[in-house]
């Protein structure tokens, strides 16, 4: 079953812009995580979040989490061409790990 | 270091035919591993889940079957594949840690599988 869903499904900036992901989910979670996938390729962590947190920040990521609202949003500021990839929100409950759809972002020279 | 290994990178099998796939992990002991399947342009199933030797756990109903022959290793099966089998299959693996508390996941570099 799916559990996180990703908003917008796609996103096109410019290089440097910033990039803001949003993802919701159903039921109760252990913890959120965001990762990152080059076409082709295995999915790579980003940055995890615990659900009694409500923001952490990585490097040029910034996740925040409402519990509330069962949302999570992931921001990339000054976007890089290195950046273009598939972005997923995934979330753990009981033993499970269950993506969403996922964020293709296609950063603009 | 931990490290997985993910093979073949690529498969191409015929309708009927049977598979295997398999996943180890190097450097870790006892790990929980899953089997995820991405169809194009898509987000990842949750197919299978094993958190011992002999544990698996199944998400999705359907003709792929898997197991944990050993501790480190990780196969999905088919014994006879359909059209809708084909996708990129990743296996990935997480440290066993105490209830409630989750690590995150590293991926193989996945198994590109197409049936035709």
């Amino acid at each position: 079953s799916q559990q996180g869903e990703e908003d917008p499904q796609a996103l096109s900036i410019q290089e440097g812009e910033n990039a803001t992901m949003n993802c919701s989910y159903k039921t109760s979670i252990n913890n959120l995580q965001w990762y990152r996938q080059n076409s082709g390729r295995g999915l790579v962590h980003l940055i995890l979040i615990r659900s009694n947190e409500r923001e952490k920040h990585s490097g040029r990521l910034r996740v925040t989490l409402d519990t509330s609202k069962k949302s999570s949003s992931l921001l990339i500021t000054a976007s890089r061409a290195a950046d273009t990839a598939s972005y997923f929100c995934a979330t753990a409950r009981d033993d499970k790990i269950i993506f969403g759809k996922g964020t293709r972002l296609h950063i603009l020279p | 270091s931990q490290t997985i290994h993910q093979w073949p990178a690529t498969l191409v099998q015929p309708v009927g035919s049977p598979l295997s796939l398999e996943c180890t992990v190097e450097g870790t002991s006892n790990p929980n591993l899953y089997w995820y399947r991405q169809a194009a342009g898509r987000g990842l199933q949750l197919l299978f889940y094993s958190v011992g030797i002999g544990q698996i756990s199944s998400e999705v109903p359907q003709n792929l079957s898997a197991s944990r022959p050993q501790d480190r290793q990780f196969i999905l099966s088919s014994k006879k594949l359909l059209l809708s089998d084909s996708g990129f299959y990743l296996c990935a693996w997480s440290p066993t840690i105490a209830a409630g508390i989750w690590s995150p996941l590293h991926f193989g570099n996945g198994t590109r599988l197409t049936v035709t």
